[in-house]
């Protein structure tokens, strides 16, 4: 059966430092991955999307960026975190193009102090 | 572009009492729409989907679902309520990798 892994769980980081958030899929070949945030508990805000290696496409201009080192790698970066950085970030993984559901991963809670 | 809306922030029902947590979407053509349950500090669950055909789906923990083209809408249900069931449910709608989703209502299911 296919597992999304995030690392770190939570994460409390100071204004203008940089962050590394990391997604693993295991069990399936050729994923789309998604991150999204969810601020204050409510609705998702889709930030990239990924079809395939090195492919990356962006929802939202923002101080963040993607990148997908592997086939079921991605990472969410920032060089310099803004207090509006804050929120809970969740990764996700689809089979396909088309009407399937997405699988979320557990998240990462990212306080910026 | 494609969006959906939850009327209610919240929903409260006494355990044993149907349930039933309201959604309408906007969407030009054919609408593939989901349902999702997030419990405090987790990933979203995946609950139910339609893409076509019955009407009423059928998903996890005993929730259905009923599409109303005519009414442009998609509410979720369940015939009797637990207290297990209180968490925050997500209406999406899904156009190519676009997931639009609603805001959320939260839903307290008291003993």
């Amino acid at each position: 059966s296919q597992t999304i892994h995030q690392w770190p769980a939570t994460l409390v980081q100071p204004v203008g430092s940089p962050l590394s958030l990391e997604c693993t899929v295991e069990g399936t070949s050729n994923p789309n991955l998604y991150w999204y945030r969810q601020a204050a508990g409510r609705g998702l805000q889709l930030l990239f999307y990924s079809v395939g290696i090195g492919q990356i496409s962006s929802e939202v201009p923002q101080n963040l960026s993607a990148s997908r080192p592997q086939d079921r790698q991605f990472i969410l970066s920032s060089k310099k975190l803004l207090l509006s950085d804050s929120g809970f970030y969740l990764c996700a993984w689809g089979p396909g193009t088309g009407f399937y559901e997405q699988y979320f991963g557990p998240g990462t809670r990212l306080t910026v102090t | 572009a494609q969006s959906v809306a939850q009327p209610e922030d919240q929903v409260n029902v006494a355990e044993g009492n149907p349930l039933t947590v309201k959604c309408t979407y906007s969407v030009s053509g054919n609408p593939y729409l989901f349902w999702y349950v997030q419990y405090p500090n987790r990933g979203l669950q995946f609950l139910l989907k339609y893409i076509t055909g019955d009407n009423l789906v059928k998903g996890s923990y005993g929730f259905e679902a009923e599409f109303n083209k005519s009414q442009t809408s998609f509410h979720l249900k369940k015939p009797s309520a637990l207290v297990s069931d209180s968490a925050l449910y997500f209406c999406a709608v899904l156009k190519l990798h676009d997931m639009r989703f609603g805001a959320g209502t939260r839903l307290t299911v008291k003993p």
